[in-house]
């Protein structure tokens, strides 16, 4: 699976939007960019998936570069809950039954 | 509906002592993945099954760790004569399987394993 490239760390203020970037410049292009989420003491969970075209569902949405070397996740409201490690992972289209390759993830702290 | 579930969520063993760490997936789930978290990083593949065969065990870091899901549902994860390196959180995931598309994987809450 291609690379991902993300920030260590983010800060947010509770009920602005968060913009998390993640650089994925060996992207090929069939590969779908998969968001998931881990808060603390917890297993990660799906966040977003998208190919080329930006995503929106009731969590988030993916707004994915015209080149699609990079993307970013974009919380509209973040809340306190939404504290916690995102992680930006690439999977092929024959991959819907294969492992998920996670890197470090962004830290995304937010303030009251 | 219950989601994937993990027990113990919390595991002390002294080294050299064997542990098992078991998984119940969500019902109907034919895809079931095993995934070691080190503290501070990104949870790292282990091995995978479909139904009962293991089809991947790639990531299995050593002959001391051994998965099992005889029935196809239950995973059970036994790591053997535990290693201070072994201290970790173990998480298991589950996905239904699809032959293309997304498919999303559900994860437990993890086993949190520290071994003395």
């Amino acid at each position: 699976d291609a690379k991902t490239t993300q920030p260590n760390s983010m800060e947010s203020n509770e009920e602005e939007p968060v913009h998390l970037p993640c650089n994925h410049s060996t992207i090929s292009g069939t590969d779908y960019i998969h968001w998931y989420r881990q808060l603390p003491s917890q297993g990660p969970e799906y966040v977003i998936h998208g190919l080329t075209s930006n995503v929106n569902n009731r969590m988030a949405s993916l707004a994915i570069a015209e080149d699609r070397k990079s993307s970013t996740l974009i919380l509209h409201r973040a809340t306190l809950r939404d504290a916690a490690v995102y992680y930006c992972i690439l999977r092929g289209p024959g991959g819907a039954n294969s492992k998920l390759t996670f890197g470090k993830g962004i830290t995304l702290s937010v303030r009251p | 509906g219950a989601g994937v579930s993990q027990s113990p969520r919390y595991k002390v063993a002294k080294r050299g002592q064997d542990v098992a760490l078991r998984c119940d997936p969500i019902s109907g789930h034919v895809s079931l993945f095993w995934y070691q978290q080190a503290l501070g990083q990104g949870p790292e593949f282990l091995t995978y099954f479909q139904n009962e065969a293991q089809l991947d065990k790639s990531g299995l870091p050593s002959d001391r760790f051994f998965a099992e899901r005889p029935e196809g549902s239950v995973s059970t994860l036994k790591i053997q004569r535990t290693q201070q390196e072994d201290s970790a959180v173990y998480l298991c995931a589950s996905s239904l399987y699809r032959t293309s598309g997304y498919n999303e994987q559900f994860f437990g809450p993890g086993t949190r394993l520290t071994v003395l």
